[in-house]
């Protein structure tokens, strides 16, 4: 069974840091693309990073560029969202995803998600 | 970055239903299009991926349909459990960019 389990999320003033991990398990992780995607309270889906199998590419939503760094860590099956320079508008679940491609690129497995408040 | 507009943003409707959500691209995304379903609280799950291809596990009353710039999701009979809200994601091109989610609330 796919297993996905976030952390790091917590409350931290605006300005501030914070470093998301999500652990794999019942994957070949080494194998996929995986994502960050994000939820304000009361709001929609928004994408905010992906990274290649073996951390080569990446890409981020305009929103976070220069700000947050995804990266991985094949040997311990984990996914990681570095987020610096933090902002109220950053408050939101985060989300780790397994990106698919068949037919174009999905997320067919999710965590369950991590808080971020950004808020003094 | 390619905008998804999904309409309507939300709609009641009753069990037993057809119920119809559509997605417009602001541009050409060939079939590079998914739908997601979200209860409260919990992690969007895939619905449909490539505009018509059915995830594993997931009912056939749900379809979907569309290709270039206009998809719809069909809900052929609602279920008691269909009752969340639905979001189309475009993976044309980086960012992957959601529609702004459909509704669907018990009439």
């Amino acid at each position: 069974e796919v297993q996905l389990v976030e952390s790091g999320g917590g409350l931290v003033q605006p300005g501030g840091s914070l470093r998301l991990s999500c652990a794999a398990s019942g994957l070949s992780f080494s194998n996929f693309w995986m994502s960050w995607v994000r939820q304000a309270p009361g709001k929609g889906l928004e994408w905010v990073a992906n990274i290649k199998q073996d951390g080569g590419e990446k890409y981020y939503v305009d929103s976070v560029k220069g700000r947050f760094t995804i990266s991985r860590d094949n040997a311990k099956n984990s996914l990681y969202l570095q987020m610096n320079s933090l902002r109220a508008e950053d408050t939101a679940v985060y989300y780790c995803a397994r990106d698919y491609r068949r037919t174009g690129w999905f997320a067919d497995y999710w965590g369950q998600g991590t808080l971020v408040t950004v808020s003094s | 970055d390619i905008q998804m507009i999904q309409s309507p943003s939300s709609l009641s409707a009753s069990v037993g239903d057809r119920v119809t959500i559509t997605c417009r691209a602001s541009q050409s995304i060939s079939n590079y299009l998914n739908w997601y379903q979200q209860q409260p609280g919990e992690a969007p799950k895939l619905l449909i991926y490539g505009a018509s291809s059915l995830q594993s596990g997931v009912p056939s009353r749900f379809s979907g349909s569309g290709s270039g710039t206009d998809f719809t999701l069909t809900i052929s009979s609602l279920q008691p459990e269909d009752f969340a809200t639905y979001y189309c994601q475009q993976s044309n091109s980086p960012p992957r960019t959601f529609g702004q989610g459909t509704k669907v609330e018990i009439k």
